[in-house]
């Protein structure tokens, strides 16, 4: 079946670097993209969504890339802070059945920052 | 604006017993609806979805179930416990073709 996983369980990042996590996808028709980062005890939080008619999407300090040639996703975060230190999960879009949207999520990446 | 509220944030229940976790949503009409399950450093799971009230799809065979009795109210289920059922569980909503807002999550332990 479809699935979306991630290349690097783990990743530390010194305070003020750039952060880059990669997820990679097997469903060629997954159509929407959505990168959610969860801290300890609580719910995934959205980040940033991206469609497949796009390449790249900007938010604050944050940017989404969809390869869809290879099937890969990146999340690129900027100048990388301590409060960004959680586990992010990329997640993709494929089923949508009758009026439900069936996200698959990867089994995340574990951003370690570091002072 | 959108809320999802989730309760309870934690449960220490014995095996056998029965389970009843609620979730409901406020500033939003008919939407779907969401139960995930997630073990301890993995990901997340897909249990039960809804598009209506009295809809529900499973997604896996389990001990647990899931209801829609309201519209903006969903409740995961069980009749006995099983040590396996233990894990942090999440409801969540949407519009279709856009992504969840998830809940605070419940942490289920059995024991």
């Amino acid at each position: 079946g479809e699935s979306v996983g991630l290349h690097l369980p783990t990743l530390s990042v010194q305070e003020g670097d750039n952060s880059i996590i990669n997820c990679a996808y097997s469903n060629s028709a997954s159509d929407y993209f959505i990168w959610y980062k969860q801290e300890s005890g609580k719910g995934p939080q959205f980040i940033i969504d991206i469609r497949s008619n796009m390449d790249k999407r900007q938010g604050q300090r944050v940017t989404v890339l969809l390869n869809k040639t290879v099937k890969h996703l990146s999340l690129q975060i900027a100048a990388t802070q301590p409060g960004d230190s959680a586990v992010y999960f990329c997640a993709e879009n494929s089923q949508n059945t009758g009026t439900a949207s069936k996200l698959t999520f990867g089994t995340g990446t574990r951003l370690q920052v570091t002072l | 604006s959108q809320t999802i509220h989730q309760w309870p944030a934690t449960l220490v229940q014995p095996v056998g017993s029965p389970l009843s976790l609620e979730c409901t949503v406020e500033g939003t009409s008919n939407p779907n609806l969401y139960w995930y399950r997630q073990a301890a450093g993995r990901g997340l799971q897909l249990l039960f979805y809804s598009v209506g009230i009295g809809q529900i799809s499973s997604e896996v065979p389990q001990n647990l179930s899931a209801s829609r009795p309201q519209d903006r109210q969903f409740i995961l289920s069980s009749k006995k416990l099983l040590l396996s059922d233990s894990g942090f569980y999440l409801c969540a909503w949407s519009v279709p073709s856009f992504g969840y807002t998830f809940g605070s999550g419940t942490r289920l332990t059995v024991v």
